[in-house]
């Protein structure tokens, strides 16, 4: 099975802040990375698929890049809506795995 | 707009077995695959299961194989997970989740159900 680590597991920033979230997998996964937003007692959200395509609706400031093993979720200014739990997931190979999450936290 | 709704969940004593529904909505069912993503209290999302637009393609989690059977029945827009043997382990917020056309990425998601293993 394909692991995946995020760093960090938790981010402490204030709003209009520049974040970044690193993950990395623990073999090639060329481009096939998608980044999920969850709010306490939601359902998660699709922000990035393909690395670095923008789901449709997804405010411009979420971007994601990378390829192979090491991809970033960067959010240009935070909102208070974006204080919330990220994870990455792979889709390269079955299982598909998600990285354990980072709580991005208001300073 | 593309709904799931999940159902079925609740308490059931350990060795025993649950099926939980998936209710589909808004979108062509028959052309996407489906998943079960679960989540423990507290703890990240573990994938369970995938059954393809068809159901002729199913796979599982190594955690649940043996135990779980995915189905669908596309003349009524369902999914269902059959879980047999349950463990306190399963214990966790079951959601199933519609998949891109041609990749296994999550575009649309269930609010989910608990399932509680005790």
């Amino acid at each position: 099975d394909i692991q995946m680590t995020q760093s960090p597991s938790t981010l402490s920033a204030s709003v209009g802040d520049r974040v970044t979230i690193s993950c990395r997998a623990s073999q090639s996964i060329s481009a096939w990375l998608a980044w999920y937003q969850q709010r306490p007692g939601k359902a998660p959200r699709l922000l990035i698929y393909k690395a670095s395509s923008l789901e449709s609706g997804v405010p411009s400031r979420f971007s994601g890049s990378g390829s192979g093993t090491e991809f970033t979720l960067t959010i240009s200014s935070l909102q208070p809506d974006d204080f919330a739990t990220y994870y990455c997931q792979q889709y390269n190979s079955y299982p598909v795995t998600f990285g354990q999450g980072t709580k991005l936290e208001i300073k | 707009q593309v709904q799931l709704v999940e159902s079925g969940g609740g308490v059931v004593q350990p060795g025993r077995s649950l099926r939980l529904s998936c209710a589909a909505s808004g979108f062509t069912f028959s052309s996407y695959g489906i998943h079960w993503v679960r989540q423990a209290p507290g703890k990240g999302l573990e994938w369970v299961a995938v059954i393809s637009y068809d159901g002729s393609g199913k796979k599982y989690a190594d955690s649940v194989k043996g135990r779980t059977t995915i189905s669908r029945d596309n003349s009524k827009n369902m999914v269902y997970l059959e879980m047999n043997s349950l463990r306190a382990e399963d214990t966790a917020v079951y959601s199933c989740a519609k998949s891109d056309y041609s990749h296994y990425y999550f575009d649309y998601w269930g609010q989910g159900i608990l399932v509680t293993v005790s």
